[in-house]
């Protein structure tokens, strides 16, 4: 069975600053990863997603997430932020098996944008 | 394309009445998903549905809670009776029949039980 821990549940950052937002996943088998972002009182988007190829992938708003199969990470980065970044933000993992169609969450970061 | 549709978007009802929560998938999605969000436990998944059919129900967390796919365009979830800790956020999902794409997620409807 696959897992999704998210290291931080809380990144404060300010505007223009960079971040890095921290995802490891367990499988035994070969996965899918995406990021999802929930702005307030609504439900979640799709930032990314990795599927195979190039290890670096460039998402929605200036987002990009690297996966690093030896490390089983797939980190979110942003090289500078803005206020309308502040959202919670989830990594989610599946395997590529035919039928298998459920994600598996981590628990969230909530980034909060500082001005 | 409009999206995933849920209805209601907020709903507070007193304790022991019930609730039914409904969700109109994208068209053409073969995968239909009811999740649960609140702060302590996070994004659950209670059941998911393949071309109308039941396939996962684990997550459901006890015969108080049904939920029903009559139809490609329309499914929901009733729970009867209500429960103050049933208060959470439920989110309805959808997605083609592949694996590598991603499920589409509803606004959400905020139940509150009192």
């Amino acid at each position: 069975a696959q897992s999704v821990t998210q290291l931080d549940s809380q990144v404060p950052v300010f505007e223009e600053a960079p971040v890095e937002l921290r995802c490891n996943y367990s499988s035994s088998v070969s996965v899918y990863l995406f990021w999802y972002v929930q702005y307030p009182n609504q439900g979640l988007q799709l930032l990314l997603k990795y599927l195979s190829g190039s290890t670096l992938v460039k998402g929605i708003n200036g987002f990009e997430a690297e996966f690093n199969k030896s490390q089983t990470s797939f980190h979110l980065r942003k090289p500078s932020v803005h206020i309308s970044d502040t959202a919670e933000y989830f990594c989610a993992v599946r395997t590529p098996a035919q039928g298998a169609q459920k994600l598996v969450f981590g628990q969230g970061t909530r980034l909060t944008i500082n001005p | 394309d409009a999206g995933v549709i849920q209805s209601p978007r907020h709903e507070v009802t007193e304790m022991g009445q019930e609730v039914t929560l409904r969700c109109k998938p994208i068209s053409g999605h073969d995968y239909l998903f009811w999740y649960r969000q609140t702060m302590m436990r996070g994004l659950e998944l209670l059941i998911y549905f393949n071309n109308n059919v039941p396939i996962d129900d684990s997550g459901m967390p006890e015969d108080r809670f049904s939920a029903k796919m009559p139809n490609a365009s329309f499914s929901t979830l009733k729970i009867q009776p209500s429960e103050p800790r049933d208060s959470a956020v439920y989110f309805c999902a959808s997605s083609p029949g592949y694996s590598n794409q991603p499920q589409h997620f509803g606004d959400g409807t905020r139940l509150s039980i009192l």
